[in-house]
């Protein structure tokens, strides 16, 4: 059974901090992805990490995946207000983007 | 650009009654895909399709039917509701293949009573 772990669930951080939040699965894949969720919102995709050593940026988030110890982490640079909403990993369960196993969330409140 | 578009947004039934969440997407996505989302449990897939005629179980089906007439619709229908069925629903699509995301409806949230 794949089950995808996140670690931190809950982060309150600083404006202007930074922090790393990680994405723990548990069978073989070469394929994670990252979402963000506004309160009472669809999901939003942020990042579509597709091999090893996969590293991909958009203005302070960038992610990276290490399928050799099933890792993946979000890098949050110099966070700001905005950054605030809940993140998901998930990785496809049997080699589809129509099968995917999510992770519980980590909820981001970034303080003034 | 519509994209994936469900109805209702919001619903409430008693328990026994029987209702379909609907689901539509003008991406031409092969892939569809329905997931429950509840506090603290993030999203978990119900069932799924790769395509028109096609569809499967994924992690938690019992107590839901799909079918897939066309590549645009992918109906959910609870046949009995049950209050453990009070939940937000997403609907997903996607275009398939190694380097495609899934691009998520709006959401139905449903309240059994």
């Amino acid at each position: 059974e794949l089950k995808v772990e996140q670690n931190p669930l809950f982060l309150s951080m600083q404006e202007g901090k930074n922090y790393t939040i990680y994405c723990n699965y548990s069978t073989t894949s070469d394929r994670l992805y990252w979402y963000r969720q506004d309160p009472g919102k669809s999901l939003e995709s942020l990042f579509v990490l597709l091999s090893n050593g996969a590293v991909k940026q958009e203005g302070r988030l960038m992610a990276s995946l290490d399928t050799k110890a099933r890792l993946s982490t979000l890098h949050i640079t110099a966070a700001v207000h905005d950054l605030s909403a809940t993140y998901f990993c998930a990785v496809d369960w049997q080699g589809g983007s129509e099968k995917l196993v999510f992770g519980k969330g980590m909820k981001l409140t970034v303080n003034p | 650009n519509a994209g994936v578009t469900q109805t209702p947004k919001f619903q409430v039934l008693k328990t026994g009654q029987s209702m379909t969440l609907q689901c539509a997407q003008d991406m031409n996505h092969e892939y569809m895909s329905w997931y429950r989302q509840d506090p603290g449990m993030g999203l978990r897939l119900i069932h799924y399709s790769v395509g028109a005629g096609i569809t499967d179980q994924g992690e938690v089906p019992n107590g839901y039917n799909v079918s897939r007439s066309t590549t645009e619709d992918f109906p959910l229908r609870l046949l009995s509701a049950a209050p453990s069925q009070t939940s937000v629903y997403f609907c997903a699509s996607s275009l398939g293949g190694l380097s495609t995301e899934a691009f998520f409806g709006q959401g139905t949230r449903l309240t059994v009573v």
